[in-house]
């Protein structure tokens, strides 16, 4: 069984300032993928960031990075330069990479907030 | 592309009534998955296909649950009869398949039942 556990229920970040949102994971698959999507107030699911678990950088798109330590089972969304928009839901992802299987299992989310 | 396309967007329903949700997924792809979002429980799959025959609906919370997907561009989630506790956002997401391949999510239907 897959497992995703973010522990910041929410957080406060002043604009401009880069903000780590924590992911932590656990599986058996020994290969698979991360994700991490955004649920702005209007509720729409907006992907932002994918890594490979034998992806050998770590994945960037734009403001978006992943620090994906795998010793750690661990996969942080690092934001650099908040700005307002920033302000929502995100729910960090995983998928087994195994043939014919696309279940992704989501975490619970952390709120962000970013402050003027 | 028009992207995941679902209606209604907003449902409400007293206890009882049947409801039912549908989705046209984005073209081409070949996986269509049913979610449901609550304060509680978060974002639980339901079911998900793959080129129109269910995989997996081990989400399903009930028999009072189905889905169909009677061809590539439609797919529809029926609640029958609905309960209160049935209230929520149901997401309809679609993707090719495998790899880096993401979940494109449409803009979800919120249920209310009275």
């Amino acid at each position: 069984a897959q497992k995703i556990t973010q522990t910041q229920p929410g957080m406060f970040v002043q604009e401009k300032e880069a903000v780590t949102l924590d992911c932590t994971y656990d599986t058996s698959d020994p290969s698979y993928g991360l994700f991490w999507y955004k649920q702005p107030s209007s509720g729409e699911m907006i992907f932002l960031i994918y890594q490979g678990s034998y992806d050998q950088q770590n994945a960037t798109e734009g403001r978006y990075s992943l620090n994906f330590q795998k010793a750690r089972k661990s996969a942080n969304l690092v934001i650099s330069a908040s700005q307002l928009g920033d302000s929502a839901m995100y729910f960090c992802a995983m998928r087994g990479d195994i043939f014919g299987n696309e279940k992704l299992t989501f975490g619970t989310g952390t709120r962000l907030t970013i402050i003027p | 592309d028009a992207g995941v396309i679902q209606s209604p967007r907003h449902e409400v329903t007293e206890m009882g009534q049947e409801v039912t949700l549908r989705c046209k997924p984005i073209s081409g792809h070949d996986y269509l998955f049913w979610y449901r979002q609550t304060m509680m429980r978060g974002l639980e799959l339901l079911i998900y296909f793959n080129n129109n025959v269910p995989i997996d609906d081990s989400g399903m919370p009930e028999d009072r649950f189905s889905a169909k997907m009677p061809n590539a561009s439609f797919s529809t989630l029926k609640i029958q009869p609905s309960e209160p506790r049935d209230s929520a956002v149901y997401f309809c997401a679609s993707s090719l398949s495998g790899g880096s391949n993401e979940q494109y999510f449409g803009p979800g239907t919120r249920l209310t039942v009275t």
